[in-house]
């Protein structure tokens, strides 16, 4: 089975920092990992993936995320916070080269401070 | 990039009516399409997997005759959600997967209010 834990159901930083949210997986299978934003009342958008080959991903918004299969973590970090960037994301694992669906982590909502 | 539509975006209902929720692939083939629900301040948890031109596979605790799943084409799944009660407001969340392997995409999702 799989599982995903985000540490932290909220985070807060001011603009400019840096922000790091957790996310750490379970899998008894090479995973496929996702971190998905979400603003009020809208659906999910992709910020990025790692299916396999480079373990950092870069993905939209200056967004980016490292696999560490040593430590089952899949953490997302921008190295500076704009005031745009509050919403709530949404870590996500599948099994890998399946077609199976995404299994969530309860997500962690992300405020900025000016 | 590939759009995935929800309509409607949001519903009011009174209780013991039925809702129809559509979802579609605009630009792309979508042989199987996912359903979640999204409490306030909560997680997506999947309902069930939607297959063109077969029967939903349903999670466990979901009531398939509740919540009717139709995938009648490529690009066209429905979610009925029968004799709805207040409990059953929530934001319902598609999914698209797109047959080509080109990956999974979210539709904006649909508030449903019960009154």
């Amino acid at each position: 089975a799989q599982s995903v834990t985000q540490l932290g159901s909220h985070v807060s930083v001011s603009e400019g920092a840096l922000v790091l949210l957790r996310c750490n997986y379970s899998s008894s299978v090479p995973p496929y990992l996702f971190w998905y934003v979400q603003y009020p009342n809208q659906g999910l958008q992709l910020l990025l993936k790692y299916t396999t080959g480079a373990t950092l991903v870069k993905g939209i918004n200056g967004f980016e995320a490292e696999f560490k299969k040593s430590e089952t973590s899949f953490h997302l970090t921008k190295p500076s916070a704009h005031m745009s960037d509050a919403a709530e994301y949404f870590c996500a694992v599948s099994r890998a080269g399946s077609q199976g669906n995404l299994i969530f982590g309860k997500g962690t909502k992300l405020s900025v401070k000016p | 990039g590939a759009v995935v539509s929800q309509h409607p975006s949001w519903v009011i209902c009174k209780s013991g009516t039925s809702v129809k929720i559509e979802c579609r692939s605009l630009d792309f083939q979508a042989t199987t399409m996912f359903w979640y629900r999204q409490f306030p301040k909560q997680s997506l948890m999947l309902m069930a997997t939607s297959n063109e031109g077969s029967k939903a596979t349903y999670e466990q605790g979901v009531e398939k005759d509740k919540f009717l799943i139709n995938h009648a084409s490529l690009t066209l799944s429905t979610l009925t959600v029968t004799s709805a009660h207040p409990e059953d407001s929530s934001f319902y969340i598609c999914s698209a997967r797109d047959s080509s392997g080109g990956g999974q995409f979210f539709g904006p999702g649909t508030r449903l209010t019960v009154l």
